[in-house]
């Protein structure tokens, strides 16, 4: 399974941009690149996810780097409830129901 | 619709004893997938069914099985309980691209 890795930790200020990296050097050309997010005292969320062109939803955009070997989940405007670990999976297409988690990052919005 | 259910909430064991956790899919997926989560190892894959059957498997001993049913339930079995089975443990649906997990059943093995 192809690793990703992210800083342990990251602080950003109340509605402040907030740029969370991801490396992940020996992706395949089929992985796909999940973001997931887990608020104290729950489980995890699905946030993002993309394949090869930058992505936006409700919740964030995803960068990702021409060459695929890294990502940037970007929350553009961050609030105190997205206070969390954010979790970067490369996700086998032929395995959907297989998440591999590493240790993610844990981001801390200042008031 | 409603989310992914667990069942039971919190359990307390002791060394040795088995047990047996349920989770309720979201109506309509049919995969199932369950993760332990602890503080020293983070969150680890167990295993994933669909439509009652095992598809993938992660690195746990076979103390560690589960099952699938009909409706898409699933439970999950850990047998002759150690300390270190304490953790997190999360189900998982899901029909395509994302996955919605369930709060979770915190396990303590005394």
């Amino acid at each position: 399974d192809a690793k990703t890795t992210q800083p342990n930790s990251m602080e950003s200020n109340e509605e402040e941009p907030v740029h969370l990296p991801c490396n992940h050097s020996t992706i395949s050309g089929t992985d796909y690149i999940h973001w997931y997010r887990q608020l104290p005292s729950q489980g995890p969320e699905y946030v993002i996810h993309g394949l090869t062109s930058n992505v936006n939803n409700r919740m964030a955009s995803l960068a990702i780097a021409e060459d695929r070997k890294s990502s940037t989940l970007i929350l553009h405007r961050a609030t105190l409830r997205d206070a969390a670990v954010y979790y970067c999976i490369l996700r086998d297409p032929r395995n959907t129901g297989k998440l591999i988690f590493g240790q993610g990052t844990t981001l801390q919005v200042k008031p | 619709k409603a989310g992914v259910t667990q069942t039971p909430r919190y359990l307390i064991k002791t060394r040795g004893q088995q047990v047996t956790l349920s989770c309720s899919p979201i109506s309509g997926h049919r995969s199932v997938s369950w993760y332990q989560q602890t503080p020293g190892q983070g969150l680890q894959f167990l295993f994933e069914y669909f439509s009652e059957t095992q598809r993938n498997k992660g690195n746990f001993p076979g103390r560690f099985s589960g099952r699938q049913f009909s409706n898409s339930r699933s439970e999950m079995n850990v047998s002759t309980l150690e300390l270190g089975d304490s953790a997190l443990y999360l189900c998982a649906s899901s029909l395509e691209n994302e996955q919605f997990f369930g709060p979770g059943t915190r396990l303590t093995v005394l």
